[in-house]
């Protein structure tokens, strides 16, 4: 049972243009948010993160939203830039992570 | 600060034979979590654990993996009795500390490679 799921397996995007990655979650017991960012053969690294009691979380390009009632959460890159290219993880925690299966974003220049 | 570090970056190992994935937390860090990526999946979570202690080992499976994070010295997955199954990317990651608002932070992961 996916607790966490990121339904888009891949975004493609124009160089300056938004990105938006998408997040759903079926678990009430969730209370924190974060998004990895992913190159081949590298670690996840940490991008952004939001607590359940916000709504939004900006930081430089990014900013995360968090619909509390819609179990939704969404990652938005303005402007997209080729070095964003990358596999973005959707995260979320009770005592521990549980993560969606990615999105490819590819930004074309 | 060296980030974290994971050792071997690749193992190849023959089915039967045992693997041990190695784990050194960012400094100053005394909480470490092992996870696993098959591919075309996300990560999932195997085990949490802080010196000398296993604090949660919910999504290790019962048989042939355990983990250890002694004293001294690096974290150890270890996998007996390899199958082709477990041939995936092992990653661990590390924290300050635990509660509800952290950030871990990744190794670059070992990949095994069962034969």
């Amino acid at each position: 049972d996916q607790q966490v799921k990121q339904n888009s397996p891949s975004l493609s995007v124009q160089e300056g243009r938004i990105s938006i990655l998408n997040c759903d979650y079926t678990n009430s017991m969730f209370d924190y948010f974060l998004w990895y960012k992913k190159y081949p053969a590298e670690g996840p690294t940490f991008l952004i993160s939001i607590s359940s009691i916000k709504d939004k979380n900006e930081d430089g390009r990014f900013t995360v939203f968090l619909n509390k009632s819609a179990k939704h959460l969404s990652l938005h890159i303005v402007p997209s830039q080729p070095g964003d290219s990358a596999v973005y993880f959707c995260a979320a925690s009770a005592n521990k992570l549980t993560f969606g299966k990615g999105t490819l974003l590819t930004v074309n220049p | 600060n060296a980030g974290v570090m994971q050792n071997p970056r690749h193992l190849v190992r023959r089915r039967g034979q045992e693997a041990r994935l190695r784990c050194s937390p960012m400094k100053g860090h005394s909480h470490v979590y092992w996870y696993r990526q098959l591919p075309e999946e996300g990560l999932k979570f195997m085990v949490y654990l802080q010196k000398e202690n296993i604090i949660d080992e919910s999504g290790m499976p019962k048989e042939r993996f355990s983990a250890e994070f002694p004293k001294e010295g690096p974290s150890i997955l270890r996998i007996q009795q390899v199958v082709r199954g477990d041939s995936a990317a092992y990653f661990c990651a590390s924290s300050p500390r635990t509660g509800d608002r952290y950030e871990q932070y990744f190794g670059p992961g070992t990949r095994l490679t069962v034969t």
